[in-house]
């Protein structure tokens, strides 16, 4: 597809339980991030990935969150044992690369993550 | 500090009219880049609009223009003739070329009023 593209676009689990977000990024951007959005708020910044390069992991809330990206393209982003805090909208975008100055993100439709 | 700041949670804005939705932002490095997105109710964030801090000119798409203050550090979306579909939440957000990260403002939520 053209755009960043997510699944599942909703997640009902129970606490706990593991889940697992994807993320498609757009063609050729070798830039890609991942957000959380709760109800109301701001976008909280959780992890940065460019090309092959070590993942920036600094947003990230706490040890339960972790994410991957295979082969420069699509990424994981894995909520183990979730608590009911977690829930919130997980949004993905992603962007050319990191020395354009004109670097914009193009956001997914995101994942409502709602925790029982 | 907070490095982007919207003091407006809610503006209300009469169809055809012009808005200014505020935008301050914090940085000490000279070069950056300033972005406006619009997230309806339905949840994607939409990229509307970008300023380099180093471009001579304010950027302008369609309806949408940016009031770049720099000396100020205020980066002001004016959307003009606003129309019913502009009802959304705007965002305005930073990038520095040091850093990963972009920096995200709280928000604005428009209302525009028929």
């Amino acid at each position: 597809g053209a755009g960043v593209s997510q699944s599942p676009s909703n997640k009902v689990t129970e606490k706990g339980k593991d889940v697992e977000l994807r993320c498609d990024p757009i063609s050729g951007h070798t830039a890609l991030y991942w957000y959380r959005q709760s109800l109301g708020q701001g976008l909280e910044f959780l992890i940065y990935f460019q090309g092959n390069s070590a993942p920036d992991k600094s947003g990230l809330p706490s040890d339960r969150f972790s994410a991957e990206r295979t082969g420069g393209s699509v990424s994981t982003l894995t909520i183990q044992r979730t608590q009911q805090e977690d829930s919130a909208v997980y949004l993905c975008a992603s962007s050319l690369g990191r020395n354009l100055a004109k670097n914009i993100q193009y956001f997914g439709a995101g994942t409502r993550l709602s925790v029982l | 500090a907070q490095k982007i700041t919207q003091t407006q949670p809610g503006m209300f804005v009469q169809e055809k009219e012009a808005v200014t939705l505020d935008c301050t932002y914090d940085t000490s490095d000279p070069s950056y880049g300033l972005f406006w997105y619009k997230q309806p109710s339905s949840g994607e964030m939409i990229f509307l609009i970008y300023q380099g801090s180093y471009d001579q000119q304010n950027a302008t798409e369609g309806r949408y223009s940016l009031n770049f203050q720099k000396a100020r550090k205020s980066a002001n979306l004016v959307i003009s003739a606003s129309q019913l579909g502009d009802s959304a939440m705007y965002f305005c957000a930073m990038r520095e070329p040091t850093g990963n990260q972009f920096y995200f403002g709280t928000g604005t939520s428009l209302t525009v009023i028929p």
